[in-house]
């Protein structure tokens, strides 16, 4: 069964750093891109970040480029979003989903909080 | 590129036909995707390609459209429907999404 596991959120100060993991299993991890996406309190949904499946290709969203790196460890089957300078607008459920376009399996969220 | 939907909210019944509709800033061909979403869980892939239904989604959702207008349509709505949809567009990066349809019981 496919199944996608995010795991390192939490409550952290603006200005600080976070990294969000997310393991997969009951697939092959390096056939398939893999996407961040973000819903905050109360919202809509928003895309965040895309990696290829080797890892040489990525792209982010406006809101987060040059604070946000999206990496993965294909021998572990999983996939990274380092975050940095966190803002209090950062502050959502963090999702990894399988895909690059169409998203066919997410995770089960994870919350992210930056607040003093 | 911008997406918008509507209506923003509706309120159906069960048993009811229910269309959302998105709209897309430019054209993006059938490069579309619907999402549901219900309260505290991921969204689930309904429809990709504009049209092609998702393996295991029921067959009374359905989509249609290309370039710039597209349509999900529920042809007749159960109990489980109940949720906020959204479209999102899959032609280019940043792939950014539909502010959402809330569907909620009349």
């Amino acid at each position: 069964q496919v199944h996608l596991v995010e795991s390192g959120g939490g409550l952290v100060k603006p200005g600080e750093s976070l990294r969000l993991s997310c393991v997969a299993s009951g697939f092959i991890f390096n056939d398939y891109y893999m996407t961040w996406m973000r819903q905050a309190p109360g919202e809509g949904l928003e895309w965040v970040s895309f990696i290829s499946s080797s890892g040489q290709t990525v792209d982010y969203a406006d809101s987060v480029k040059g604070r946000f790196t999206v990496s993965r460890d294909n021998a572990k089957s999983s996939l990274f979003l380092q975050m940095k300078n966190l803002r209090p607008d950062d502050t959502a459920v963090y999702y990894c989903a399988r895909g690059g376009a169409h998203l066919d399996t997410w995770g089960q969220g994870n919350l992210v909080t930056v607040s003093a | 590129i911008q997406l918008t939907q509507f209506p923003s909210s509706l309120s159906a019944s069960v048993g009811d036909r229910v269309t959302i509709t998105c709209r897309a800033s430019q054209d993006i061909a059938t490069y579309l995707a619907w999402y549901q979403q219900k309260p505290g869980k991921a969204p689930n892939l309904l429809i990709y390609a504009a049209s092609i239904l998702q393996s295991g989604v029921p067959s009374r959702f359905s989509g249609s459209g290309s370039e710039t207008d597209f349509t999900l349509t529920i042809s007749s709505l159960q109990p489980e429907d109940f949720a906020t949809y959204y479209c999102q567009q899959l032609d280019r990066f940043p792939r950014t999404f539909g502010p959402g349809t809330k569907v909620d019981i009349k």
